[in-house]
C-alpha cells in the first residue's frame, strides 16, 4: 500500500534552517510528483511547492522562493524540503503529498512534521 | 496567487444536505477542470474527497459530490452524518505547476 512517512518534529531558532523528509513506498516512486504543503496553527493549507520524482524539476510558491529548496533522491525513494531563514511565522505543520498522475489531485499525504520556530 | 474564497464555516444537522462553495479566477478554478476537495479532522492530514471537479475516489461515500460553474466550484454532502463534522478544502490547479487552496470551511453538523 502507498505510504508516504514523513521526519519527526523539529525545533530550531530564527535564521535557522530546517530540513523535513517524506520516504514514499508501495508504488514506483518515480512516476509520480510532490507538493509540500504547510498549515500554521489553525491556520488553512498554503501550497510550497512542486517536485517531479523523475527529474527533479520545482517550481516554488512565491512566498517561500528564495528560501526553499525542494529535491529528490530516487536510491531511498525520499523527497526532502529544506527551508531557509527560519522566521516565528513559519511555524507550522509542514505536510508532503503525492501528485496523482495525469491531474493535480494529491491522493496520499504524510502524516505531517510541525517544525516549531521560537527564540 | 491569493486563496480561493470559501465560507468559513457552515453547518447542518444530521441527514440534511450542505454545500461548500469555493471561488477564483479564470486563472485557477475558471480556467482548468482540475479541482479537487479535501477533508480533514483536527491533528490530521487532510483525505482526498473529490477530484476533477466530481470525481470520487474509491472509498469516498456517494453523498460527497462537486460541480463547477464559472469560477466557482462546489462540495455537496448528502445525508449528513457526525463524521462528516470536519474541515474542508478546495484545492485547482493554476497553471505551470501551481495549485492553490482555498481558504477552509469549517462544517458543523449540529
Amino acid at each position: 500500500q502507498v505510504q508516504l512517512v514523513q521526519s519527526g518534529a523539529e525545533v530550531k531558532k530564527p535564521g535557522a534552517s530546517v530540513m523535513v523528509s517524506c520516504k514514499a513506498s508501495g508504488y514506483t516512486f518515480t512516476s509520480y510528483a510532490f507538493i509540500w504543503v504547510r498549515q500554521a496553527p489553525g491556520q488553512g493549507l498554503e501550497w510550497m511547492g512542486w517536485i517531479s520524482a523523475n527529474s527533479g524539476k520545482t517550481n516554488y510558491a512565491q512566498k517561500v522562493q528564495g528560501r526553499v529548496t525542494m529535491t529528490i533522491d530516487t536510491s531511498t525513494s525520499t523527497a526532502y524540503m529544506e527551508l531557509r531563514s527560519l522566521r516565528s511565522n513559519d511555524t507550522a505543520v509542514y505536510y508532503c503529498a503525492r501528485v496523482a498522475v495525469g491531474g493535480w489531485q494529491l491522493d496520499y499525504w504524510g502524516q505531517g512534521t510541525l517544525v516549531t520556530v521560537s527564540s | 496567487q491569493s486563496a480561493l474564497t470559501q465560507p468559513r464555516s457552515v453547518s447542518g444537522s444530521p441527514g440534511q444536505s450542505v454545500t461548500i462553495s469555493c471561488t477564483g479566477t479564470n486563472s485557477d478554478v475558471g480556467g482548468y477542470d482540475s479541482v479537487s476537495w479535501y477533508q480533514q479532522h483536527p491533528d490530521k492530514a487532510p483525505k482526498l474527497m473529490i477530484y476533477d471537479v466530481r470525481k470520487r475516489p474509491s472509498g469516498v461515500p456517494a453523498r460527497f459530490s462537486g460541480s463547477k460553474s464559472g469560477n466557482t466550484a462546489s462540495l455537496t454532502i448528502s445525508g449528513l452524518q457526525s463524521e462528516d463534522d470536519a474541515d474542508y478544502y478546495c484545492c485547482s490547479f493554476a497553471g505551470t505547476y501551481t495549485v492553490v487552496f482555498g481558504e477552509g470551511t469549517k462544517l458543523t453538523v449540529l
